[in-house]
């Protein structure tokens, strides 16, 4: 079965520090691979997506993501985090069966301090 | 300007009332899905419809109904059958039932008084 894994529950930066939030995941055959940013309350942003091509995929906000079929991780990075990252991020994985249904992680909350 | 709506924001139910969430979007999909969000475990699909009169359940379908009458529309009904509904409810919309992108509304939280 397919599934994603979030091995960081939590992460702490400071402001200005690089940061990488870790994905891995299983599946079957080539995957589609998402990774989205949620703020307290709100809905799902998508941050990036990799589908295919270049395995170093940019995103808004200054992110990017690498993907990496050998260790089966889609690992999302920024140089330089800044206040307002400060969120929830989940990497999601897909299609996990039919009607393009997606399968997240159980996500990594960033925290930020200045 | 393009996007998905949810209403409400908030919503309370009552014990052994059934209360429905709605989910409008106007961005032309064909696709649209229902999930719920608990702390620490992630999103979970609850239904999910590929076109208008159609829809399958998702992981965690009982104690939901949903309807797709409309494209736009997508609204989720939770039944008193449901015994824990204390949740953050996601819609999403995609443009086809291939892999795509898919997008989100603002959410809607579900309490129990």
């Amino acid at each position: 079965a397919q599934s994603v894994t979030q091995p960081d529950i939590h992460i702490t930066v400071s402001e200005g520090a690089s940061l990488e939030l870790r994905c891995n995941y299983s599946y079957g055959a080539t995957p589609y691979l998402f990774w989205y940013v949620q703020s307290p309350g709100q809905g799902l942003q998508l941050l990036l997506k990799y589908f295919s091509g270049d395995t170093l995929v940019q995103g808004i906000k200054g992110f990017e993501a690498e993907f990496k079929r050998s260790q089966s991780s889609f690992n999302l990075r920024k140089p330089s985090v800044h206040w307002s990252d400060a969120a929830e991020y989940f990497c999601a994985v897909g299609p996990t069966g039919g009607g393009n249904k997606l399968t997240f992680g159980t996500g990594t909350q960033l925290k930020v301090e200045l | 300007d393009g996007g998905i709506t949810q209403s409400p924001k908030y919503l309370f139910r009552k014990e052994g009332q059934n209360v429905t969430l709605s989910c409008e979007q106007n961005l032309n999909h064909d696709a649209m899905y229902w999930y719920r969000q608990d702390p620490g475990q992630g999103l979970r699909l609850i239904y999910y419809s590929q076109i208008v009169n159609d829809f399958q359940k998702g992981d965690i379908a009982e104690g939901y109904s949903v309807s797709r009458e409309k494209k736009e529309s997508f609204p989720l009904t939770v039944t008193s059958a449901q015994k824990n509904p204390t949740a953050f409810y996601l819609c999403a919309s995609a443009k086809g039932a291939r892999v795509e992108t898919q997008y989100f509304g603002p959410g809607t939280r579900l309490l129990v008084l």
